[in-house]
């Protein structure tokens, strides 16, 4: 099994839809936890921290559960500039390594 | 620019050949990192430094990847007799801490093998 497990999609959506990403993790002894956004040949960039109690930025959402080993990313009003990949990414405690699921690719369209 | 700096952009190689890799990390951080990204895959953890030292490898880094951070600053990889499946893109972080604090990446170097 791979330590964090993300639907690769392609996620083709129109803009305004709202969008959701899961991913899973093995780990339990995990951390911390990131989405991060990779545009195509660019690197990964880290769009934002998830924290237990879930997180907001814009018209992003982020929520952990950590009981079910479960990560999610939620876009609302979704924009043309959001198509790309997104990475969820994982800290084992007492290491200091990020594991990267292979990312979920999200298109909007006109 | 005070980001991650990485040296070249591209490279092509014949197989075979040797190749070296340079890393300027983001300056006040003392972690460094290196993975490697292949098509329709996440970045791979390889090794990373803490100052100077070294302090993980992964198996997927075989003898004939070589790692350095020789003054804990900028970091160099180096891949001896480069063989088509090392084609892939390397990408280097930083952090100022450990993983909590996640990582800022370089735009990586793109190798080819042919």
């Amino acid at each position: 099994r791979k330590e964090v497990e993300q639907d690769p999609g392609p996620f083709n959506v129109p803009e305004g839809a709202t969008v959701a990403f899961n991913c899973t993790y093995s780990n339990s002894a995990s951390q911390s936890f990131f989405w991060y956004r990779q545009d195509c040949r660019k690197e990964p960039k880290l769009l934002m921290s998830v924290y237990s109690s879930g997180n907001e930025d814009g018209r992003f959402t982020a929520q952990l559960n950590r009981a079910s080993q479960y990560i999610s990313l939620l876009i609302r009003d979704s924009k043309l500039s959001d198509s790309a990949t997104y990475l969820c990414v994982v800290n084992v405690f007492n290491t200091d390594k990020l594991i990267f699921g292979t990312g979920t690719r999200l298109q909007v369209f006109p | 620019d005070t980001g991650v700096s990485q040296d070249p952009r591209h490279k092509i190689t014949k197989r075979g050949q040797n190749v070296t890799f340079r890393c300027d990390p983001i300056s006040e951080h003392n972690r460094l990192y290196w993975y490697r990204q292949t098509l329709g895959q996440g970045p791979e953890f390889l090794t990373y430094f803490q100052n100077e030292a070294q302090l993980e490898k992964s198996r997927l880094l075989s003898d004939r990847f070589s790692a350095e951070r020789p003054k804990g600053s900028f970091s160099t990889l180096e891949i001896q007799r480069t063989e088509q499946g090392d084609s892939a893109m390397y990408l280097c972080a930083s952090s100022p801490g450990g993983g909590n604090y996640g990582y800022t990446f370089g735009s990586g170097t793109r190798l080819t093998v042919v």
